[in-house]
């Protein structure tokens, strides 16, 4: 089965500092996603990527960057952290899809962001 | 936005079918009706997804309407396990997944 990692399960950081949330996955999946995931708002998009070096962004960007120097490695970073950044971050991946693909989305565990 | 419509939460007796039903009226002719769940504090995780037909797999059966306005998933002997957060997402397959507040299903010994 496709392993998607999250380097940490806790952060715990402080208002301004540079965040960085990495994931890997072990699978040459092309697409990658970052969401955030707060209670009564559910899962929102922040960034993804179709292959390396792309990025595009999604719902809700502001606040975020992400790289994609390698094809397994996706790296979401919070350039000045701020306390409305406290959230659930987790990375996911899938290979190619399209309408007629029966590909699955691999999340990670999840990182629980605190910044205080 | 999400394009579906599904109930708050929901009750299950541990061993009994779970029938956790979608609304998706608005669906698109090339959307796939996705189901994914979310048990406490894990990532999300796929469970099934069809276009027209129904499907089964080891995990669960998915009923599709004739008008494909409306789904169902079932799970047809549900265990404590169970319990999670279940997300119906319709989606074509060109755009990142867009996920929903789901159902959440409690499954009651």
């Amino acid at each position: 089965d496709v392993k998607v990692t999250q380097s940490s399960r806790y952060l715990v950081k402080r208002t301004g500092e540079k965040v960085f949330l990495e994931c890997v996955q072990d699978m040459d999946h092309e697409n990658m996603f970052w969401y955030r995931q707060d209670p009564g708002l559910g899962l929102r998009l922040i960034y993804f990527s179709y292959d390396v070096k792309m990025k595009e962004k999604g719902d809700i960007p502001e606040g975020y960057s992400v790289s994609r120097e390698k094809k397994e490695r996706f790296s979401l970073i919070l350039e000045s952290a701020s306390t409305n950044q406290t959230s659930m971050y987790l990375c996911a991946s899938i290979s190619i899809r399209g309408p007629t693909t029966n590909e699955k989305l691999f999340f990670g565990s999840g990182t629980q962001l605190s910044v205080l | 936005d999400a394009k579906t419509t599904q109930p708050t939460s929901m009750d299950c007796a541990e061993g009994r079918a779970a029938n956790l039903p979608c609304n998706h009226s608005t669906i698109s002719g090339n959307e796939y009706v996705y189901w994914y769940r979310q048990i406490h504090s894990q990532g999300p995780q796929y469970i099934i997804h069809g276009l027209k037909n129904n499907e089964t797999n080891e995990m669960a059966s998915l009923i599709i309407t004739e008008d494909r306005k409306s789904s169902t998933l079932i799970l047809p002997h549900a265990t404590l396990r169970d319990t999670a957060v279940y997300y119906c997402i319709v989606n074509s397959g060109n755009t990142p997944l867009v996920f929903g507040k789901g159902t959440r299903l409690s499954v009651i010994a």
